[in-house]
């Protein structure tokens, strides 16, 4: 079975700081990692991906992730965080062989604090 | 694109009522998602469909849980009876097919509350 872990409830960082919301998974073969963003009241939104390739990936709002096949990480970072980033971020793992089904983390609440 | 439609946005009910969300999914896309959201569980797939076809439903949590797809535009998660546990936001997704590693889109979701 295909997991994430989210091991911090909560990320406060101070405006203008360097971000990352930590994320490993587990998964069998070769892991397809997404990152969303849930604002309050609405839908998740879609940040970025890693699927091959590099393992740096840059996605929407100046966000990026770290793909470490060896620790099984795919750390999101921002290099200055903004008040308005402040929302609840999802890791997500599909295996590339059933790839229609994704596995959400718990989430994690970012806090950017002006 | 309109993106995501559900409704509706909000919906109280008593215990043993029946309840009916319903799902307009992104025009073109070939993959629906039927999602549960909790505090206590987090984000929870409960279906998926496949060119209207349901695919997968392991994660329907009992049978008072129905999900139909009729057609490309349009699907339903049934409640009946409900009970207060089923209270949480209900997401709909949708993706292309295509691409193996395509994203979900999600709608804003249904906030049910089951008194």
């Amino acid at each position: 079975a295909q997991s994430v872990a989210q091991p911090e409830d909560q990320v406060n960082v101070a405006e203008g700081n360097p971000l990352t919301v930590k994320c490993t998974y587990s998964v069998s073969g070769n892991p397809y990692l997404f990152w969303y963003v849930q604002y309050p009241n609405r839908g998740l939104q879609f940040l970025l991906k890693y699927i091959t390739g590099d393992n740096l990936v840059k996605g929407s709002y100046g966000f990026e992730a770290e793909f470490n096949k060896s620790q099984t990480s795919f750390h999101l970072k921002k290099p200055s965080a903004l008040v308005s980033d402040s929302a609840l971020y999802f890791c997500a793992v599909a295996n590339s062989g059933g790839y229609q089904k994704v596995t959400f983390g718990i989430g994690t609440k970012l806090q950017v604090i002006p | 694109d309109a993106g995501v439609i559900q409704s509706p946005r909000h919906e109280v009910t008593e215990m043993g009522q029946e309840v009916t969300l319903r799902c307009k999914p992104i025009s073109g896309h070939d993959y629906l998602f039927w999602y549960r959201q909790t505090m206590m569980r987090g984000l929870e797939l409960l279906i998926y469909f496949n060119n209207n076809v349901p695919i997968d439903d392991s994660g329907m949590p009992e049978d008072r849980f129905s999900a139909k797809m009729p057609n490309a535009s349009f699907s339903t998660l049934k409640i009946q009876p409900s009970e207060p546990r089923d209270s949480a936001v209900y997401f709909c997704a949708s993706r292309q097919a295509g691409g193996r590693g395509n994203e979900q889109f999600f709608g804003p979701g249904t906030r049910l509350t089951v008194l």
